[in-house]
């Protein structure tokens, strides 16, 4: 069965630094890849999505997003981090016929001023 | 347009009473899904509608759970004689199809067991 890996469970960045969080995946063929972000007591907004196509992708809120098939990858960027940016990043995965959401375990992000 | 609403957002209830939590999807979206958050856990998949019909129940992690959807629009998710362990944000989330769209999720209902 496929597994979304975060091994990250809690980062601290200094605002204004980049920032990088890491999701494998274990899955045989290419899966369709997600990025969602929570902030406190709300429900999951869609940062980025990978389907196909180019390996690097652009999200909302400056957001970015790398796939490497060759590291079963798919780790979220973004070269400033604000304030605002502190919440809860669950990567995820559709694959094969299947629909639901295979969720990683999630990586808690805090900033300091 | 309006996103995916649920309702209560909190709810508190006794140990072995029913519950049911409602989800109102994106309009014109076929597929809805429910997932549930325990603390200190990551999110699980419970069911998914395409329509009316449930293809994949897999999740639901026993027969006190339930779910039905009607008019390929609302959906309720009632949970059977709770327990304390049902004690978790319960979250749906819609698409424009099966398949891999992107699921746009609700803020959830917490669900409070005492």
């Amino acid at each position: 069965a496929q597994s979304v890996t975060q091994p990250d469970i809690h980062i601290t960045v200094s605002e204004g630094a980049s920032l990088e969080l890491r999701c494998n995946y274990s899955y045989g063929a290419t899966p369709y890849l997600f990025w969602y972000v929570q902030s406190p007591g709300q429900g999951l907004q869609l940062l980025l999505k990978y389907f196909s196509g180019d390996t690097l992708v652009q999200g909302i809120k400056g957001f970015e997003a790398e796939f490497k098939r060759s590291q079963s990858s798919f780790n979220l960027r973004k070269p400033s981090v604000h304030w605002s940016d502190a919440a809860e990043y669950f990567c995820a995965v559709i694959t094969g016929t299947a629909s639901k959401l295979t969720f990683g375990t999630g990586t808690r992000l805090q900033v300091t001023l | 347009g309006a996103g995916v609403s649920q309702s209560p957002s909190n709810k508190v209830t006794e140990k072995g009473k029913d519950v049911e939590l409602r989800c109102d999807p994106i309009s014109g979206h076929t597929a809805l899904y429910w997932y549930r958050q325990r603390l200190g856990q990551g999110l699980e998949f419970l069911i998914y509608f395409q329509g009316n019909s449930a293809p994949d129940k897999s999740g639901l992690p026993s027969d006190r759970f339930s779910a039905e959807r009607t008019g390929g629009s609302v959906s309720t998710l009632t949970i059977q004689r709770t327990q304390q362990e049902d004690s978790a944000v319960y979250l749906c989330a819609s698409s424009s199809r099966a398949g891999n769209q992107p699921q746009h999720f609700g803020d959830g209902t917490r669900l409070s067991i005492l």
